[in-house]
C-alpha cells in the first residue's frame, strides 16, 4: 500500500518558473524524504526532513512538512530543463522500529520546457 | 568503482526460468533493499536485509528469493519467472542517516 501520494501526477512549466509538488501520507513518520528519478535511471536522494522540522532548504530546493496535516511539499525555484524528472516522496514507518524501510509514492512527473 | 551496481542491466527470459539479479555495493552499508517499479504502482519493496544473513520480506515478496552471505552483495532470484514479474528492479543501500542510494536498475522482461 502506498504511504505517500504525490500531487499533481504531472506538472509542466517553463524554465525559470517555480515548481511545487505535494505529498500526503497516512501514518506517523520519523522522517520524510524526497527523491528524483531521471528517465531510465535510479532514484537520487534530494533531501530529508525530520518529523520535528517544519522547513528545510538545500540549494534551489525547499521542503516543508506539516505533520498535523500529514503532508509535505517540495518547491524547486528557478527551474531548469535539467530538473525534468519524476519526483517521489518517501516515508518511513514510525511503529515497530521499522524506520529503515521506506514507502514511496507514485511520483510527480515534472517537465521543464526550455 | 565506488557505489552500487546492478547486473545485468537488461534481461529477457522465458516464463518458468530461474533468473538472478545481482547487486553489489562498495560502501559496506548494513541495510540493502530490492524494489520493483511498475507503471501505476510506483516503487514497491520486495525484500530487504539489515546485515549479512539477515533478510526479511517487504510488500511484494511472493515469487522471489534473496540471500546475503556478504555485506556487499544482495542477489535477488526469481525462482520460476512469470510475466507479472516483468518490471524494472532497483537495488538500494542505506546510510546511517536514512537516505538510500539506488543502483541503475535492471529491466527484466519475461516472455
Amino acid at each position: 500500500s502506498q504511504q505517500g501520494e504525490e500531487d499533481p501526477q504531472a506538472l509542466s512549466i517553463q524554465e525559470g518558473e517555480n515548481a511545487t509538488m505535494n505529498c500526503s501520507y497516512k501514518t506517523s513518520i520519523n522522517n520524510l524524504q524526497w527523491y528524483r528519478q531521471n528517465s531510465g535511471r535510479g532514484l537520487v536522494h534530494l533531501i530529508l526532513i525530520r518529523s520535528n522540522e517544519r522547513e528545510k532548504h538545500s540549494g534551489r530546493l525547499r521542503v516543508t512538512l506539516d505533520t498535523s496535516k500529514k503532508s509535505s511539499s517540495l518547491l524547486i525555484t528557478a527551474s531548469r530543463a535539467a530538473d525534468t524528472a519524476s519526483y517521489f516522496c518517501a516515508t518511513d514507518g514510525n511503529s515497530g522500529g521499522s524506520n529503515y524501510k521506506l514507502t514511496f509514492g507514485k511520483g510527480t512527473l515534472l517537465t521543464v520546457n526550455p | 568503482d565506488a557505489g552500487i551496481t546492478q547486473s545485468p542491466r537488461y534481461k529477457i527470459t522465458e516464463t518458468g526460468r530461474q533468473v538472478t539479479l545481482m547487486c553489489h555495493q562498495t560502501w559496506s552499508h548494513s541495510y540493502m533493499f530490492w524494489y520493483r517499479q511498475d507503471l501505476g504502482h510506483g516503487l514497491r519493496l520486495i525484500y530487504y536485509s539489515a546485515a549479512a544473513d539477515i533478510t526479511d520480506k517487504g510488500e511484494v515478496p511472493d515469487g522471489y528469493v534473496v540471500s546475503r552471505s556478504k555485506t556487499e552483495n544482495f542477489p535477488l532470484t526469481l525462482e520460476s519467472a512469470t510475466r507479472s514479474q516483468t518490471s524494472v528492479y532497483f537495488c538500494a543501500s542505506r546510510t546511517s542517516y536514512y537516505e538510500q542510494y539506488f543502483g541503475p536498475g535492471t529491466r527484466l522482461t519475461v516472455t
